[in-house]
């Protein structure tokens, strides 16, 4: 099975910095017949479901604000909040979807307010 | 719009039995997985398990195998999350999702509530 790890557990930023989050899987999820990272970033906010902002590692869902970016391969992954608003305290989970049909979820990062 | 329309909270005993629901709308239901997500309170996301309606394929999280049941009803676009005999354990917020590969589309949630 892949394992799935972020970090931090927290972070607390200020209005307008920039929030790095990492992931990080056991295996690689880079399939290679189709240079694809496997990796994808949902919000949840405090009440509601989660909801797509990456997937493919870098692909930002359409209507995801420009502010948030996936980058990273094989096994090492990062979100980042490049301008952090008040709509973006929430729960963030990377999730995996190579290993089939276990697409397991990372632990999440709460990001707040400082 | 494509939407998951989620079954009501629940309220159960331990032993009882339930059936929960998730119908898809705005798309073609029989051509994408449909996945189950757990969230116990103040808990992060788990893998639950996936159906693709069209054949009603099934595959389960080694975690869940043999604790729930996956199934779908194709003329009503319609998938399913059931079990036989709850636990207090199974006190959670179920998600169904839709499965583009990587979930794009949530359902609200389900809340059950299993106490005696």
């Amino acid at each position: 099975d892949i394992v799935m790890t972020q970090s931090p557990d927290s972070l607390a930023v200020s209005l307008g910095e920039r929030a790095t989050i990492n992931c990080k899987s056991s295996q690689s999820v880079l399939y290679s017949s189709n240079n694809k990272n496997y990796l994808a970033w949902y919000q949840q906010k405090p009440g509601q479901p989660p909801k797509l902002l990456i997937y493919w590692a870098s692909t930002r869902e359409s209507g995801v604000p420009d502010r948030f970016s996936g980058s990273g391969s094989g096994t090492d992954f990062t979100l980042t909040i490049s301008s952090l608003q008040a709509e973006d305290v929430a729960v963030y989970y990377c999730q995996q979807y190579y290993s089939t049909p276990l697409f397991t979820f990372g632990p999440g990062t709460k990001v707040d307010i400082k | 719009e494509v939407q998951l329309v989620q079954s009501g909270a629940e309220v159960k005993k331990p032993g009882e039995s339930l059936k929960i629901s998730c119908k898809g709308s705005g798309y073609s239901f029989t051509s994408y997985w449909i996945g189950w997500v757990r969230q116990m309170p103040g808990k992060g996301l788990e893998w639950m398990g996936i159906i693709y309606p069209g054949d009603s394929d099934t595959r389960y999280s080694p975690s869940f195998q043999g604790q729930v049941t996956i199934s779908a009803d194709k003329s009503i676009s319609t998938a399913y999350l059931q079990w036989s005999s709850l636990k207090a354990s199974d006190t959670a917020m179920y998600y169904c999702a839709r499965l583009l590969v990587y979930m794009d589309v949530w359902g609200k949630g389900t809340t059950v509530t299993v106490s005696s």
